[in-house]
């Protein structure tokens, strides 16, 4: 059974610093992997997504890398601001079905 | 495009009532539809698959006759939480996908119905 697991499960630092939230998962057999953003009381928004066969994607301030044979995704976020303050989810998807598995979540709070 | 809304955004209802939260995918025909519930600081889970035209697909603990689900169109699909009880409180998130459009390996996120029961 796949299980996705975040660390830290909450984060709080000065503005300006760049920070990384780890991601990790039981079952290499992944379809691909996400990265999106929660806002209190709100969806989800999608930040990046990785393909099994790929190795990181990036979007502005923030790259993602995958390790599928360890088992582990990093979102690395620089230069933070006041307003990446938001919950962090990365979810994978099953092999071979639609279902994504989603993690724990970070909290990040970045102080100005 | 990939624009998937949910109605209604919030709802309040007395316990014993039974709630219909609409998914809707605005601009591609979704063949699959996910419903997700979240508790408060927790992640989502995997309440059920639905394909459309089919029986949806419920997880393990998910009762399929208290979360009625119903996927008659390539563009709806309708969670129904029967005898809603306070316990049944939470955040109710649906995704859509389709193999038929670019970006066919990702869910497309509705922006979540807030129920709370009273």
């Amino acid at each position: 059974k796949q299980e996705v697991t975040q660390i830290p499960a909450a984060l709080s630092v000065p503005e300006g610093e760049n920070l990384v939230l780890n991601c990790s998962f039981t079952d290499s057999a992944i379809y691909n992997l996400q990265w999106f953003r929660q806002d209190p009381g709100k969806g989800l928004t999608s930040l990046l997504l990785i393909q099994s066969s790929q190795r990181e994607q990036t979007s502005g301030r923030l790259n993602a890398s995958l390790d599928k044979s360890s088992g582990r995704s990093t979102l690395y976020i620089a230069a933070s601001q006041p307003g990446d303050s938001a919950t962090y989810l990365c979810a994978v998807r099953i092999g071979g079905t639609y279902k994504y598995i989603f993690g724990t979540g970070t909290r990040l709070k970045v102080l100005a | 495009g990939a624009v998937v809304s949910q109605h209604p955004s919030w709802v309040i209802c007395k316990s014993g009532t039974s709630v219909k939260i609409e998914c809707r995918s605005l601009d591609f025909q979704a063949t699959t539809m996910f419903w997700y519930r979240q508790f408060p600081k927790q992640s989502l889970m995997l309440m059920a698959t639905s394909n459309e035209g089919s029986k949806a697909t419920y997880e393990q603990g998910v009762e399929k006759d208290k979360f009625l689900i119903n996927h008659a169109s390539l563009t709806l699909s309708t969670l129904t939480v029967t005898s809603a009880h306070p316990e049944d409180s939470s955040f109710y998130i649906c995704s859509a996908s389709s193999p038929y459009r670019v970006g066919a390996n990702e869910q497309f996120f509705g922006p979540g119905t807030r129920l709370t029961v009273l």
